[in-house]
């Protein structure tokens, strides 16, 4: 069974369109994140959320929203779509206990706009 | 200053060869540390995680964690060409903050046959 799961695994879409990316965790983790991986590798944050608490990187534009139905969905959704929103987006999650909380991926979803 | 620095690499070593992958992270009171391998096109797996200073084996990898020098490492050992990816190391900070974990760039590793 499929731990974290994501669709869609590819998106193209144009500049100025609005798309959603679904994200589900089965491990009955607290805690559900966005990250994104841009052309150079390197991940960054956009969103952690559980039933408590949103906290968004500060970078992140307000074009970007995690909606979260319950505890083990945490889509995100992306308005007015730009060029530089290209990129592999990739959900996680994880324990919101314990001395360590080590994250589990989903597989990305790759990012076109054109 | 960075948060997490890696060696972007590329390392090569031969098939059979120890790879030695390092750390350095900048905020001193963080708490866990992890290694994730991440295949080309594909998604970051965890390989380990430390917490406490030393050493931590687990079959062909050790981490190894000096919070002193706030360092933490990656040995493969017996490198095989499946061990071929990039490896990101990343931390978090002291507890009661958010769970916001801080990658580094990654070190592109290549095991030549």
């Amino acid at each position: 069974d499929t731990a974290v799961s994501q669709t869609p695994k590819y998106l193209v879409t144009q500049m100025g369109n609005d798309k959603s990316i679904k994200c589900e965790q089965n491990l009955g983790h607290d805690t559900m994140y966005w990250y994104k991986q841009d052309s150079k590798k390197f991940l960054k944050i956009m969103f952690s959320y559980n039933n408590k608490e949103l906290i968004i990187n500060e970078t992140v534009p307000n074009r970007f929203s995690p909606k979260s139905p319950d505890k083990a969905h945490l889509n995100l959704h992306i308005n007015s779509l730009e060029l530089g929103d290209s990129a592999v987006y990739f959900c996680a999650s994880s324990q919101d206990w314990g001395l360590t909380y080590e994250q589990y991926f989903g597989p990305g979803t790759r990012l076109t706009v054109t | 200053q960075k948060e997490v620095e890696q060696n972007s690499g590329p390392l090569s070593v031969p098939e059979g060869a120890i790879a030695s992958l390092n750390c350095t992270y900048s905020d001193r009171g963080s708490q866990s540390f992890f290694w994730y391998r991440q295949y080309s096109g594909k998604s970051p797996e965890l390989i380990m995680f430390i917490y406490s200073n030393g050493d931590k084996e687990d079959g062909r990898f050790t981490a190894q964690l000096n919070k002193a020098s706030q360092y933490v490492s990656l040995l493969i050992r017996d490198s095989q060409p499946s061990d071929s990816a990039t490896y990101l190391c990343a931390v978090t900070p002291p507890r009661g903050n958010n769970n916001d974990m801080r990658f580094g760039a990654g070190t592109r590793l290549t095991v030549k046959p």
